[in-house]
Order: structure tokens, then sequence, then C-alpha cells
């Protein structure tokens, strides 16, 4: 079974700065998801990825399969930044479902 | 486009009641769907999953049980609660290789 590691745990950061989430697994993977999480409990998924790297407005998710490690990170973060993000790595095909890590709860300061 | 509905968002439940959570799927035919539970100060952990309309698998033993009466309805439930079930439920779906769709979640708390 795949285990997933995420560091930090818990991150509070200044306005602007650079963050950095890292998440490890144990076992190849097939496909690695990055989710964020809101105070009020809704999930949103962020990226999907296998290979490489992808970018979306100022989110970067990068993984590196040999070393099975995946890091999410933010530019110039921002208050509305603040969430639970959590990495969860899908295994196989179809139907056993992902491993989540525990997630990163970031806040962002003013 | 997929879109998964999912509620309640919140639910306040005394031990001992009946539960029936219910997740549906547009916009797709035949998807996986998960449900999944996250308790207090841990992680998201897959409690049954589907792959077709009466298949049902069940990851971890507990006090709950999931039905898929409909291709794009799957339903948790539990015949009495009990304090252990608080926490945040999840319902997701996939086809496959084409990722993830999350649901809104369900905030339980038994008292």
């Amino acid at each position: 079974k795949n285990e997933v590691e995420q560091s930090p745990q818990n991150l509070t950061a200044q306005e602007g700065e650079f963050i950095t989430i890292n998440c490890s697994y144990s076992v190849g993977i097939s496909a690695l998801h990055w989710l964020q999480q809101h105070p009020g409990g809704g999930i949103v998924s962020l990226f999907m990825l296998s290979s490489g790297k992808k970018k979306h407005g100022r989110l970067i998710a990068t993984i590196n399969i040999q070393e099975k490690h995946s890091s999410l990170h933010i530019t110039a973060s921002h208050p509305r930044d603040s969430a639970v993000y959590i990495c969860a790595a899908h295994s196989g095909g179809g139907a056993d479902g992902l491993t989540f890590g525990k997630g990163t709860h970031l806040i962002i300061q003013p | 486009s997929q879109t998964i509905h999912q509620w309640p968002a919140t639910l306040v439940q005394p031990v001992g009641s009946p539960l029936s959570l219910e997740c549906t799927v547009e916009g797709t035919s035949n998807p996986n769907l998960y449900w999944y539970r996250q308790a207090a100060g841990r992680g998201l952990q897959l409690l049954f999953y589907s792959v077709g309309i009466g298949q049902i698998s069940s990851e971890v033993p507990q006090n709950l049980s999931a039905s898929r009466p409909q291709d794009r309805q799957f339903i948790l439930s539990s015949k009495k609660l009990l304090l252990s079930d608080s926490g945040f439920y999840l319902c997701a779906w996939s086809a496959g290789h084409y990722g993830y769709t999350f649901g809104s979640g369900t905030r339980l708390t038994v008292v």
C-alpha cells in the first residue's frame, strides 16, 4: 500500500512569500493530485500530474518520478491562499482510489 | 460538463440515529464512484468504491454501508451512528485515467 507523506504539516508565511509544500510517496504511481481544502471543507482539485511540471496562475506543481517526490509552489502568496493543501497518489488503474497525505495547513498573513 | 452534487453540506445527528448521504454525478456515464472520510487530525481515507450499479467494495470495516442504486447515484448509510462516525465525508468520481472530481463534502457531527 502506498504511503504518502507531506511536509510541512503547518506553515505560516507573510503575504508575498514564495511557498513550497512537499509530498513523498513510497510506491510507483500513475498520477499525483494536488487538492485545496478551504476552511468550510470543500475540496478543489488543483493539479493532476504524472510527469514534469504544470502551472496555473501563481501555482506550480512539479513531480520527480524517480525520486517519488512532488512539490507544490505558490508564488506571490496572498491571504486568500490560506487553506489546507493535500497531495494524493493514484497507484493503479481505475478503481483503487487515491491515497491521501494528511495535508499542509497554510496560513498567509497580510 | 461533468458535475458532482453532494448533500447535505453539514449534518448534526444524535448517536444511534440513521444516516443517509447522497451523491449524484452529471455529465458522464459509468463513472467509478468513491466515498472518503476525513476524521479529525487525519488524512482522507477511502471507505467505499463502486465500478458499476450494485457493485460496492469496502476498504475498511466500519459502521457504514454504501449502495449504488443507479449509475450516477452513490449513497452512504448507517443504521445507527456512533460518536466515532463524526468527520468530513467526501464523494468523488473518476473515469479511469481522467482525474478525479470531488463533491463539496458533508461535515457530520454525531452528538
